[in-house]
């Protein structure tokens, strides 16, 4: 059973427009979220987090809303660029876990940003 | 060269062989881990570890053997690989985080492919 789900296999947008990638989960007692991007033949690298006590968490052109009511995550890109095309995961983890960060992982999203 | 790094980067063997894929960080991160990546299931965790000589099972972990008897290197064992075991490998590495939230860092993966 798929805990963290990337329903959107890929997303196609063009060049400085936003990019909406989402996610979804359906363990309650997850509360801290990341998002990882992949390039190919490369390792995943964080991307931005947010903690279950935050909606809104910005870094940058990174923006990860979270709605726990709907146990929803959305990551924005504003404005999207070329360097951006990759794979997105997004992850979960519980606090029950102590200081392991042990995530899971969704099955990612393969955006593509076109010139 | 600093970072995490994982070797071999590509490997292929047999049915019932046994097969070590290694991984070496050098920020003295306490925490390691190992995740499969498949299509369709994203990153499952394998094992992982809180320290030298400490592991625990994650997600996925039959037919896999780890050890850790220095910090900066977590071995995987395949015992006797199976097709099933065709994926790409990732290790990672991460200090303790407060409520899991340590930020994991990913070596570049092995893949191997088992015929």
């Amino acid at each position: 059973d798929q805990q963290v789900k990337q329903n959107s296999p890929s997303l196609s947008v063009q060049e400085g427009r936003i990019s909406i990638l989402n996610c979804d989960y359906t363990n309650s007692m997850f509360d801290y979220f990341l998002w990882y991007k992949k390039y190919p033949a490369e390792g995943p690298t964080f991307l931005i987090s947010i903690s279950s006590i935050k909606d809104k968490n910005e870094d940058g052109r990174f923006t990860v809303f979270l709605n726990k009511s709907a146990k929803h995550l959305s990551l924005h890109i504003v404005p999207s660029q070329p360097g951006d095309s990759a794979v997105y995961f997004c992850a979960a983890s519980t606090a029950n876990t102590g200081t392991a960060s042990k995530l899971t992982f969704g099955t990612g999203t393969r955006l593509q940003v076109t010139l | 060269d600093a970072g995490i790094t994982q070797s071999p980067r590509y490997k292929i063997t047999e049915t019932g062989r046994q097969v070590t894929l290694m991984c070496h960080q050098t920020w003295s991160h306490s925490y390691m881990f190992w995740y499969r990546q498949d299509l369709g299931h994203g990153l499952r965790l394998i094992y992982y570890s809180a320290a030298a000589d400490i592991t625990d099972k994650g997600e996925v972990p039959d037919g896999y053997v780890v050890s850790r008897s220095k910090t900066e290197n977590f071995p995987l064992t395949l015992e006797s690989a199976t097709r099933s075991q065709t994926s790409v490998y990732f290790c990672a590495s991460s200090l303790p985080g407060v409520a899991g939230t340590g930020t994991q860092y990913f070596g570049p993966g092995t893949r191997l492919l088992v015929l």
